[in-house]
């Protein structure tokens, strides 16, 4: 069963509009989460986290939104940029918060902005 | 300054066949850990280590062995290969206990 989905293989945006990456999850013991973005052939990089205790972290154009109750959590990137197109991984851990190294990766979301 | 490097880059076994998986890493980090990537699939943690001559198992252990002799170092042992092992692993080191800094990837194949 997976504990975290990211439901959509993939998603397109225009060059300079607003990128929304999704992330479900059904353990409510998960209380820390990351994204991730990957090129091909390169390993992942870490990118943005959220702590259960926010709703909301910013970091330059990348933002994370966090809904407890709905079990969700979303990735913006404004304004989208050519280089931004990867494979983005959300990954949780439950229990230890940043201290754990046991997290559960989604399957990723394909991400293609196009000039 | 390197960051982390993982060699080879790709390798092909055969059933039964023994091989490490070598990863260094060059910043200093405590945490090290390996992590395999199926096709379609997301990052699965095997081992990983808090620092040297400290290792523990992750969610897919079974087959591998490590060892952390040094900061640097931190090498993955297939103990006798099996084509479910077909994956591309991944080396990731961080200052904290979640991966920051990832390999390029080793595409390993088992026939």
């Amino acid at each position: 069963d997976q504990q975290v989905k990211q439901n959509s293989p993939s998603l397109s945006v225009q060059e300079g509009r607003i990128s929304i990456l999704n992330c479900d999850y059904t353990n409510s013991m998960f209380d820390y989460f990351l994204w991730y973005k990957k090129y091909p052939a390169e390993g992942p990089t870490f990118l943005i986290s959220i702590s259960s205790i926010k709703d909301k972290n910013e970091d330059g154009r990348f933002t994370v939104f966090l809904n407890k109750s709905a079990k969700h959590l979303s990735l913006h990137i404004v304004p989208s940029q050519p280089g931004d197109s990867a494979v983005y991984f959300c990954a949780a851990s439950a229990g230890s918060g940043a201290g754990s190294y046991q997290l559960t990766f989604g399957k990723g979301t394909k991400l293609s902005v196009i000039p | 300054n390197a960051g982390v490097t993982q060699t080879p880059k790709f390798q092909v076994l055969k059933t039964g066949q023994s091989m490490t998986l070598q990863c260094a890493q060059d910043m200093n980090h405590e945490y090290m850990s390996w992590y395999r990537q199926d096709p379609g699939m997301g990052l699965r943690l095997i081992h990983y280590s808090v620092g040297a001559g400290i290792t523990d198992q992750g969610e897919v252990p079974n087959g591998y062995n490590v060892s952390r002799s040094t900061t640097e170092d931190f090498p993955l042992r297939l103990l006798s290969a099996a084509p479910s092992q077909t994956s591309v692993y991944f080396c990731a080191s961080s200052r904290q206990a979640f991966p920051q800094y990832f390999g390029p990837g080793t595409r390993l194949t088992v026939l």
